[in-house]
């Protein structure tokens, strides 16, 4: 059981606006940044966002994070049928450890 | 380009041991903290381990403490993960990434930029 909680699966359709949560606790993401990954199948993960609301180069502006308190988000706009795939969430730990959430997979109607 | 591939995987029995590299180019090696993530067939990424530019700094996730050893070579641009003792919770793909940290603290953060293919490591008998 992961220390930051993802919904394990979200849907929407296309052009759609869809959000994923990530809830941890004030040790992880109430004192630190949060992180976004998405992966495709039978990919290695990539980074999406990076200290909860930046996105680096290449990444659409379609995809966006927030953070409040011991929560972040992120929101997919104008869902696209590539945009399927696993997102997790993740965060360094006071304790000296990274966390990843568990993972949610998005799925384009 | 960045490039980063990892090698060593394979089958092992429960108990053994299992050393696997990392390859980096295209970048000054010697710069960044790097990582080891795993991930389990079907199942989530887990982070095992970071070590520091020098190596002097290393971080593990409590389940691999006492088993696993990250290590670097920076001469020759490649890491590693010493693995022993494993188990079968511990198959997985095991991925090599290039690390961020925060520069007011020192520590490393889950900002992962470049990753490897990823190696297959599985534990039965």
């Amino acid at each position: 059981q992961s220390v930051l909680t993802q919904p394990p699966s979200a849907s929407g359709t296309p052009g759609q606006r869809v959000t994923i949560s990530c809830s941890g606790s004030s040790s992880n993401i109430g004192s630190n940044y949060v992180y976004w990954y998405q992966q495709l199948p039978g990919t290695a993960p990539k980074l999406l966002i990076y200290r909860n609301n930046q996105r680096p180069s290449g990444v659409p502006d379609r995809f966006s994070g927030s953070k409040s308190g011991t929560s972040a988000s992120l929101a997919i706009s104008g869902l696209r049928s590539e945009d399927e795939a696993d997102y997790y969430c993740a965060a360094w730990d006071d304790s000296l450890s990274a966390l990843f959430g568990g993972g949610t997979k998005l799925t384009v109607l | 380009e960045v490039q980063l591939v990892e090698s060593g995987g394979g089958l092992v029995q429960p108990g053994g041991s299992l050393r696997l590299s990392c390859a980096a180019s295209g970048f000054t090696f010697s710069s960044y903290w790097m990582s080891w993530v795993r991930q389990a067939p079907g199942k989530g990424l887990e982070w095992v381990a970071n070590i520091k530019q020098d190596g002097s700094e290393k971080y593990y996730v409590d389940s691999v403490k006492g088993r696993f050893t990250i290590s670097r070579d920076n001469a020759k641009n490649s890491l590693y993960l010493q693995m022993n003792s494993l188990r079968a919770e511990d198959t997985a793909v095991y991925y090599c990434a290039r690390a961020d940290y925060d520069i007011l603290t020192g520590y490393p953060t889950p900002l992962f930029d470049y990753w490897g293919q990823g190696t297959l490591v599985t534990v039965s008998s």
